[in-house]
């Protein structure tokens, strides 16, 4: 089956500088990465996805990028807020049976230092 | 248009008792997915649900575990004489079609006791 594997699992920054956290995955058949932010005693929320056909996508201050070659993607956070404090994690899937079996990583813990 | 709705939002039980965990998914989505999600680990995927059918248990133990998604009704996480392991947030999310975005609702916690 799939392994998402991501780094790092903390990460300390101060409000203004970017934040990048990247991640790895097994199969060569994923066709979709989503990112999810996770605030403490909340559900994980999509903030930014990007699919298999698609090197780099941009939403405001988020970015990701993909190299399928590598089998790695990343998130990039800009002009980091106190707000972006979470934690976030990517996921990888791909249809299988007809739907997509999604599987996440272990969660990066994100604290932006005012 | 409210989302992913769970309830309860905190449940403790005795080792030993049943728990019921209930999602009602966004309006228009027919798609469910379970995950269990452990302290400071990510999400594990447990099982998809589609109106009243099961598409894939393989995320989900063998024993003492069991969902539905009836035609009416929220889709219900059923765990049985519970024990301390099972201590977690249990998540659903919900989609529109299988090939789509995954939205999640804002979990349930279960603590045994």
């Amino acid at each position: 089956g799939e392994n998402v594997e991501q780094h790092p699992s903390t990460l300390s920054v101060q409000e203004g500088d970017s934040a990048v956290i990247k991640c790895t995955y097994s199969d060569s058949a994923s066709n979709y990465f989503p990112w999810y932010k996770q605030e403490l005693g909340k559900g994980p929320q999509l903030i930014i996805d990007i699919r298999s056909n698609v090197g780099e996508k941009k939403d405001q201050r988020i970015a990701v990028t993909l190299n399928k070659t590598a089998k790695h993607f990343s998130l990039h956070i800009t002009e980091t807020q106190p707000e972006d404090s979470a934690v976030y994690f990517c996921a990888a899937s791909r249809g299988s049976g007809g739907y997509q079996k999604v599987t996440f990583g272990t969660g990066t813990k994100l604290q932006v230092i005012p | 248009n409210a989302g992913v709705m769970q309830n309860p939002r905190h449940l403790v039980r005795r080792r030993g008792q049943e728990a019921r965990l209930r999602c009602s998914p966004m309006k228009g989505h027919s798609h469910v997915y379970w995950y269990r999600q452990l302290p400071e680990e990510g999400l594990k995927f447990m099982v998809y649900l589609q109106k009243e059918n099961i598409i894939d248990e393989s995320g989900m133990p063998k024993e003492r575990f069991s969902a539905e998604f009836p035609k009416e009704g929220p889709s219900i996480l059923r765990i049985q004489q519970v024990v301390r392991g099972d201590s977690a947030a249990y998540f659903c999310a919900s989609s529109p079609s299988s090939n789509y975005e995954q939205y999640f609702g804002p979990g349930t916690r279960l603590t045994v006791t």
